[in-house]
């Protein structure tokens, strides 16, 4: 199994609903990614955790909230969001967390009214 | 700002053609990436290069690095119309744990 699947693949919210994403791997993948991906524009790294505990998190606001349950799970939890926060997010996995190749999922296409 | 800046922006060619896409980048690197996307999907991982290698292969892929000049190039040899997408490269800087991708290369194949 090499892959990563992520949950739901499309979502709406309002700007006061609270939502997560969902994302698993069966790979014994010890670092796992969230990536916010705009149209036409490059993913951008959001948090990073290795081993289930943090180890990245680059100045996202505090409306996202990642969770790493266990080493095959990683949930992105979302509350108060705007509508530029409308994107792509994508999940990943890798070996150790090393610069190593990313496993990607197929993201969740996010809509914030 | 992103470590690496990709060249051409966008590119469109004949099914059976080669296409061929560079990606500079600023500061060393451990290793240099390529990945491939389908709209609206995720990424690909395609080929690794590490920063004392100079090419690789991987059937139709043909990858360069010269750390140099701070650039690698993806070659796709005799393209398909399933060729068609954006191909970015992401690079691992020296002293860092985390890809940084670069602004990527929309690829049209045109059967």
């Amino acid at each position: 199994d090499t892959e990563v699947t992520q949950t739901p693949k499309h979502l709406v919210m309002g700007m006061t609903n609270k939502k997560s994403l969902k994302c698993e791997q069966h790979m014994g993948h010890r670092a796992m990614y969230w990536y916010k991906q705009k149209a036409k524009k490059p993913p951008e790294l959001m948090f990073v955790y290795s081993y289930e505990k943090l180890s990245i998190n680059e100045s996202v606001p505090s409306r996202f909230s990642p969770e790493c349950p266990n080493s095959s799970l990683l949930n992105l939890h979302l509350h108060a969001l705007q509508p530029e926060d409308s994107a792509l997010y994508l999940c990943a996995s890798s070996q150790e967390g090393h610069g190593e190749k990313l496993f990607f999922g197929s993201g969740t296409q996010l809509s914030v009214l | 700002s992103q470590q690496g800046e990709e060249d051409p922006q966008a590119l469109s060619i004949q099914e059976g053609e080669n296409a061929t896409m560079n990606c500079s980048y600023k500061t060393s690197i451990n290793n240099l990436q390529w990945y491939r996307q389908n709209s609206g999907r995720g990424l690909v991982h395609l080929i690794l290069i590490r920063s004392n290698e100079r090419e690789k292969h991987s059937g139709r892929l043909r990858v360069t690095l010269d750390t140099s000049k701070k650039s690698s190039s993806l070659l796709i040899t005799a393209s398909r119309a399933a060729d068609t997408a954006s191909y970015f490269c992401a690079t691992l800087k020296a002293a860092g744990n985390k890809l940084t991708f670069g602004g990527g290369t929309r690829v049209l194949v045109k059967p």
